[in-house]
């Protein structure tokens, strides 16, 4: 099925430890994102990707790092987690043009730093 | 800061009823509105998009726009128990695709 493909689904951390959430899009999308989701805080912008070779950084991009691999993938690294990392991660695609075009969103890795 | 607002509820509606979903948005020259509804544990899902002043109707869902006003809102018709979720608002600002996301309004339908 189209769509976006996250890995892994669940893991857990300790302190220090670092990580990479994969993901991946079928869909030809140019640009994609990476959201954390924490209880009463919404959706929260970490780093994006406009175009494969370009990453910008968005509104808590504090403690990751990410690499646009190719056009289809695009990866997420904690190098040394730290407990308030704790979240649901959502990777996403899109075809952004001038008007903006909505989102397809992974199914999340929910990641427990302990 | 471009803020989106909604009142996070919850919103609770019977059976059949219309359930009236509303969010504020403060950057004027805001131009793509959409709306994702997110299952308990799973991702948000897409459901509306809504660019100019007006209703857009898909199937029950009716997004309503208003610009002057700065709000957009999301009809549900004939609520449904499976209705039951936390929908969410996003608006792109003027001058970027990317949205800024609300924190969402949970909604329950019962039976």
């Amino acid at each position: 099925n189209a769509g976006v493909t996250q890995t892994p689904k669940f893991q857990v951390l300790k302190t220090g430890q670092s990580m990479t959430l994969q993901c991946a899009q079928d869909m030809n999308h140019n640009s994609m994102y990476w959201y954390r989701q924490d209880p009463g805080m919404g959706l929260r912008l970490i780093y994006y990707s406009a175009s494969e070779g370009t990453t910008d950084k968005g509104e808590v991009p504090n403690g990751y790092n990410v690499s646009r691999l190719n056009k289809r993938e695009f990866s997420l690294r904690l190098e040394s987690a730290a407990p308030s990392q704790t979240s649901v991660y959502f990777c996403a695609s899109s075809e952004a043009d001038a008007t903006g075009n909505g989102y397809t969103f992974g199914s999340g890795t929910r990641l427990t730093v302990v | 800061q471009k803020e989106v607002e909604q009142n996070s509820g919850p919103l609770s509606v019977p059976e059949g009823a219309i359930a009236s979903l509303n969010c504020t948005y403060s950057d004027r020259g805001s131009q793509s509105f959409f709306w994702y509804r997110q299952y308990s544990g799973k991702s948000p899902e897409l459901i509306m998009s809504i660019y100019s002043n007006g209703d857009k109707e898909d199937g029950r869902f009716t997004a309503q726009l208003n610009k002057a006003s700065q709000y957009v809102s999301l009809l549900i018709r004939d609520s449904q128990p499976s209705d039951s979720a936390t929908y969410l608002c996003a608006v792109s600002p003027g001058g970027s695709y990317i949205p800024t996301f609300g924190r969402g309004t949970s909604l329950i339908v019962h039976p």
